[in-house]
């Protein structure tokens, strides 16, 4: 019944190692994101996609890639991890873009070793 | 530059007492504004939003914000604390293409 899921919800993994992170929707939305939140807990958004296409590339290392196969999932793949990556993950959707509610998932909290 | 300050960092509150969190923008023109709570390892969930019409907005588990023009203001308000509402507060803001969050406030409730 979970609106936004995020698969996994911890990762621990070595630098070095190239991970993914799934997220999938039941709410039939149009738009989904993808977010880093630090050890601060600042929010920053890093990607977002209207109807399978980007629509937002924020200035985020080209060793993050995401995907969207269709408009209920948005995978974001990582490769080459490092310190730096280790932070929460979250993935939202919302009805349309930016100016809408955003539905959040619980996050993914990767650790780099 | 387009911003959003949330100006405190850390509240503490007894259980009972009311609350106000605070947040400015920086947006040429009234930008969409929102409040999200966030608990511990979980995600964020929607309090209430501002998109046009009555300034007072309210919002759910005995939250409201006023959205003041004159002072690029949205603060939340709640008139009694429950120790449940200890989380991190985020207010947000959406004009066109951006979606920033404010850096977040942290409440503490005492019993």
């Amino acid at each position: 019944d979970t609106a936004v899921s995020q698969t996994p919800k911890y990762l621990v993994t070595q630098m070095g190692n190239d991970k993914s992170i799934k997220c999938e929707q039941n709410l039939g939305h149009d738009t989904m994101y993808w977010y880093k939140q630090d050890s601060k807990k600042f929010l920053k958004i890093m990607f977002s996609y209207n109807n399978k296409e980007l629509i937002i590339n924020e200035t985020v290392p080209n060793r993050f890639s995401p995907k969207s196969p269709d408009k209920a999932h948005l995978n974001l793949h990582i490769n080459s991890l490092e310190l730096g990556d280790s932070a929460v993950y979250f993935c939202a959707s919302s009805s349309g873009q930016f100016n809408q509610p955003q539905h959040f998932g619980d996050g993914t909290r990767l650790s780099i070793l | 530059a387009q911003s959003v300050t949330q100006p405190d960092i850390h509240i503490t509150v007894s259980e009972g007492a009311s609350l106000e969190l605070r947040c400015n923008y920086s947006y040429g023109a009234t930008p969409y504004l929102f409040w999200y709570v966030q608990s511990p390892g979980q995600g964020l969930q929607l309090l209430l939003k501002y998109f046009s019409g009555d300034t007072l907005v309210q919002g759910i588990k005995g939250f409201e914000a006023e959205f003041k023009r004159s002072q690029s203001s949205f603060n939340l308000r709640k008139p009694s604390v429950h120790w449940s509402d200890a989380a991190e507060y985020f207010c947000a803001v959406a004009k066109g293409k951006n979606f920033v969050f404010g850096p977040g406030t942290r409440l503490s409730v005492l019993p």
